[in-house]
């Protein structure tokens, strides 16, 4: 079963500097794709960034980029010029490409403050 | 405009009691989920449903019972015998089940059971 692991309970970003959020996972397939949700304090869920694991470049939104290093099985996601608005949990999720597994794991989450 | 309602946002039972949780979608989507967030656990999947008139247990389903009988519709009876139903509830829909099909959320409904 796959397992994804946030070991960042919290973390805290000046506004405007550039904060990276951490995220390993462990899985035994070799297609998959990885996201990373943003969940304000309102509770909806939003849907940050994805990537497919068989493109090698990192995806890239706006000011949301991530590092995808998958011999590592890292995903890690960096927010650059932080605004206030940034400020959620974040939540790295996985889900296999095929067969019957139609199931998203998600991390626990890091709570992210963005101090004015 | 297209997108996800659960009703309601908050809602308060007794226990004993069992209760229904609202999911619709006009989003056109085949497959539709339900999760439950707990503080310090990310979510967990209770129940999906990959077309209409079918659905398959998650990683959590006992306690809890899902019908499908259409499209735009997926509610979620959370029943008696579910020890701790107290929780948010968050219901989701994709294209079609599984990779690369990104999951699309609603905003929840607070369940809290007394």
């Amino acid at each position: 079963a796959q397992t994804v692991t946030q070991s960042q309970p919290e973390m805290s970003v000046q506004e405007a500097e550039t904060v990276t959020l951490s995220c390993t996972y462990d899985t035994s397939e070799s297609d998959y794709y990885l996201f990373w949700y943003k969940q304000p304090p309102s509770r909806q869920m939003i849907l940050v960034i994805r990537q497919e694991a068989y493109k090698q470049q990192n995806a890239t939104e706006n000011r949301f980029s991530v590092n995808f290093q998958k011999a590592a099985k890292s995903f890690s996601l960096k927010i650059s010029d932080s605004q206030l608005g940034d400020a959620a949990m974040y939540f790295c999720a996985y889900l296999s490409s095929g067969g019957s597994n139609y199931k998203l794991t998600f991390g626990k989450g890091t709570l992210l403050t963005v101090n004015p | 405009d297209g997108g996800i309602t659960q009703s309601p946002k908050y809602l308060f039972r007794k226990e004993g009691q069992n209760v229904t949780l609202s999911c619709e979608q006009n989003l056109n989507h085949d497959a539709m989920y339900w999760y439950r967030q707990d503080p310090g656990q990310g979510l967990r999947l209770i129940y999906y449903s990959q077309i209409v008139n079918d659905f398959q247990k998650g990683d959590i389903a006992e306690g809890y019972s899902v019908s499908r009988e259409k499209k735009e519709s997926f509610p979620l009876t959370v029943t008696s015998a579910q020890k701790n139903p107290t929780a948010f509830y968050l219901c989701a829909s994709s294209l079609l089940a599984g990779g690369p099909n990104e999951q699309y959320f609603g905003p929840g409904t607070r369940l809290t059971v007394t």
